[in-house]
Parts: C-alpha cells; sequence; structure tokens
C-alpha cells in the first residue's frame, strides 16, 4: 500500500536550475496539493488540484508551476531555482470534503 | 496577518500535565477544522477533527468557536510520547487546506 509517494528525496541544486518534483498518489483522491516548509512558517500552500485538469495557486504559488494530467499524479517544477526556494516540501492527498490530507515523507531541497 | 495563527510555543511541560493550543483564523467563511501533529522530521498526521460541538478522543479534546473564529486542544496527563509540533487546519471553500505555522510541545519527564 503506497499512498503517497514523493521523489526525490534529496536535490541540491544551484541557482537558475530548473527540476522537478514527483508526487504520485494511489488512493483515487480528487485532491492533491504541494506544501512548503519552513522555520517557524509552518506548512504554506503552494499549489492545489481537485481533480484531473484542474489546479489553483495556494498562498505562494510565484516561482513553481503545477499540472494535473491525471488523478494519480500531480508534479511541482521549478523553472529557475532560487536561493529562497531552500525548504522541505510536502505533497499531500485526500478525498475531496473529508480532510484528512495523506502526506508524501517529504523532499528536501537546497538551492546554493 | 497569517489567516490561521497559532502560538508558536515552546511549550515545555512535564510529564501528567495538561495543556492547551489555541488557534485564531481570519476567514470567517472556512468550512471544516482540524489539529494535525508531526513529529521532528517527519510529516503531518492528522490527530482529530474539530466539531462545532467539541469532540473528545481519549487525552484530547477539540473545542471549536466559530463566533470567535477560535479553536483549540486540549490534552490531559501530558505523555513523553506527546512531544511534537501541533498544526491547526482550516478548510476552506473549495478544499483548500491552510495550515498554521504550529506549536511545539516539549513534555519532560
Amino acid at each position: 500500500n503506497a499512498g503517497v509517494t514523493q521523489t526525490p528525496k534529496f536535490q541540491v541544486l544551484k541557482t537558475g536550475q530548473s527540476m522537478t518534483l514527483q508526487c504520485a498518489q494511489d488512493m483515487n483522491h480528487e485532491y492533491m496539493s504541494w506544501y512548503r516548509q519552513d522555520p517557524g512558517m509552518g506548512l504554506r500552500l503552494i499549489h492545489y488540484s481537485v481533480g484531473a485538469g484542474i489546479t489553483d495557486q495556494g498562498e505562494v504559488p510565484n516561482g513553481y508551476n503545477v499540472s494535473r494530467s491525471t488523478t494519480e499524479d500531480f508534479p511541482l517544477r521549478l523553472l529557475s531555482a532560487a536561493p529562497s526556494q531552500t525548504s522541505v516540501y510536502f505533497c499531500a492527498s485526500s478525498y475531496m470534503g473529508r480532510g484528512e490530507l495523506f502526506f508524501g515523507e517529504g523532499s528536501r531541497l537546497t538551492v546554493l | 496577518r497569517k489567516e490561521v495563527e497559532q502560538d508558536p510555543g515552546p511549550f515545555n511541560v512535564p510529564e501528567g500535565a495538561t495543556v492547551a493550543f489555541n488557534c485564531t483564523y481570519s476567514n470567517s467563511a472556512s468550512q471544516s477544522f482540524f489539529w494535525y501533529r508531526q513529529d521532528c522530521r517527519k510529516e503531518p498526521k492528522l490527530l482529530m477533527s474539530v466539531y462545532s460541538s467539541g469532540n473528545e478522543d481519549g487525552r484530547f479534546t477539540a473545542q471549536l468557536n466559530r463566533a470567535s473564529q477560535y479553536i483549540s486542544l486540549l490534552i490531559r496527563d501530558s505523555k513523553l510520547s506527546d512531544s511534537a509540533t501541533y498544526l491547526c487546519v482550516v478548510e476552506r471553500q473549495g478544499g483548500k487546506l491552510i495550515f498554521g505555522q504550529g506549536t511545539e510541545l516539549s513534555v519532560k519527564p
């Protein structure tokens, strides 16, 4: 029972490089989301999706792109990494209206 | 001002103590409310939902006051294993879930 799978778990980038954080869930959840967590800031919502083909911005969307071509996958793209994007990123999913988010284990990203 | 605010703590309490966490939210259209627990460097996990009538799960009691836009979590008879960060979460219309910054709890022997 895989749940929510995030890859990679660790990544180091140089300023200006691009990368994609992958997120997949096998629970047929409609809702998927990406959060970043920084010390003292809690989890801040980057982007979210309520179903395939539908995405919307969260609290801190700048510098990130997402797409939702299937129910299972919700990748997060950094087009030109900046040191301010150094953070721990969590992908999470849930059934709509249920409120119980299931999280991946997190991806620790460092931008030099 | 953040949409969901919590006292960041840390709260340092002895085993057996009762501790209460507070959370306020600014969007009166918020629909559902939750408490999550996060252990160090791990992913958050749902602790309990918060209902208008209040709800209890063992040593944990959650309360919601919609008029004051306030949520609370009470932990009785604290255990060492309760040491973690407790996150207040608010669900807005359309399913968007917003987290508070978390309150750190450290239970000492």
